[in-house]
């Protein structure tokens, strides 16, 4: 069975500094992994995602992941953060767990505080 | 992108009284849909799964009784939680997933369930 630990519940970082939010998995087969936002009172919303190919995957606004299988790592960063960037932040792996169903197995989130 | 919609996304309601909640996929057919339920400052936590025309998989500990589940269409899953309780009151997800091959779930925006 999948597991996912984010060993971080808050990080609070200064605006326009780096951030890493730290995400390890344990799995015994091949896996999909994916970082969701989720802004204050809404749903969860796909950031990036790692299928195949590229380990290191990028999304729209600036953030990257890199998947390092020999340390099961799919850590999230981005060089310059700002305040919009203040959210809770999921990483999530996925697996097939019988006939094809691929559920998701979320870490328990990590709470980004950007401070002006 | 795929959208995924949710209704209502808030609900109060009387102990005893049962609650329907729809998740519909607005611009693509979902095979599967998934129900989730998130508590204050905690993670996700997988309710069901529901592939449309087929009776839904509830995970361990899930009262299939309390939390019935409808995948009547391609577009639309709902979630009826009967006899609600103020323990049934959470913020409650769904997400739909498109194309198996590539394992994205998209997620509604929620509906916050308040049981008085």
């Amino acid at each position: 069975a999948q597991s996912v630990t984010q060993l971080d519940s808050q990080v609070p970082v200064f605006e326009e500094a780096p951030v890493e939010l730290r995400c390890n998995y344990s799995s015994s087969v091949s896996v999909y992994l994916f970082w969701y936002v989720q802004y204050p009172n809404q749903g969860l919303q796909l950031l990036l995602k790692y299928l195949s190919g590229s380990t290191l995957v990028e999304s729209i606004n600036g953030f990257e992941a890199e998947f390092n299988k020999s340390q099961t790592s799919f850590h999230l960063r981005k060089p310059s953060v700002h305040i919009s960037d203040t959210a809770e932040y999921f990483c999530a792996v996925s697996e097939d767990s019988g006939a094809g169903s691929y559920q998701l197995t979320f870490g328990k989130g990590t709470k980004l505080s950007v401070i002006p | 992108g795929a959208v995924v919609s949710q209704h209502p996304s808030r609900v109060i309601c009387k102990s005893g009284t049962s609650v329907k909640i729809e998740c519909r996929s607005l611009d693509f057919q979902a095979t599967t849909m998934f129900w989730y339920r998130q508590f204050p400052k905690k993670s996700l936590m997988l309710m069901a799964t529901s592939n449309e025309g087929s009776k839904a998989t509830y995970e361990q500990g899930v009262e299939k009784d309390k939390f019935l589940i409808n995948h009547a269409s391609l577009t639309l899953s709902t979630l009826t939680v009967t006899s609600a309780h103020p323990e049934d009151s959470s913020f409650y997800i769904c997400s739909a997933r498109t194309d198996r091959a590539t394992d994205t779930q998209y997620f509604g925006p929620g509906t916050r369930l308040t049981v008085l």
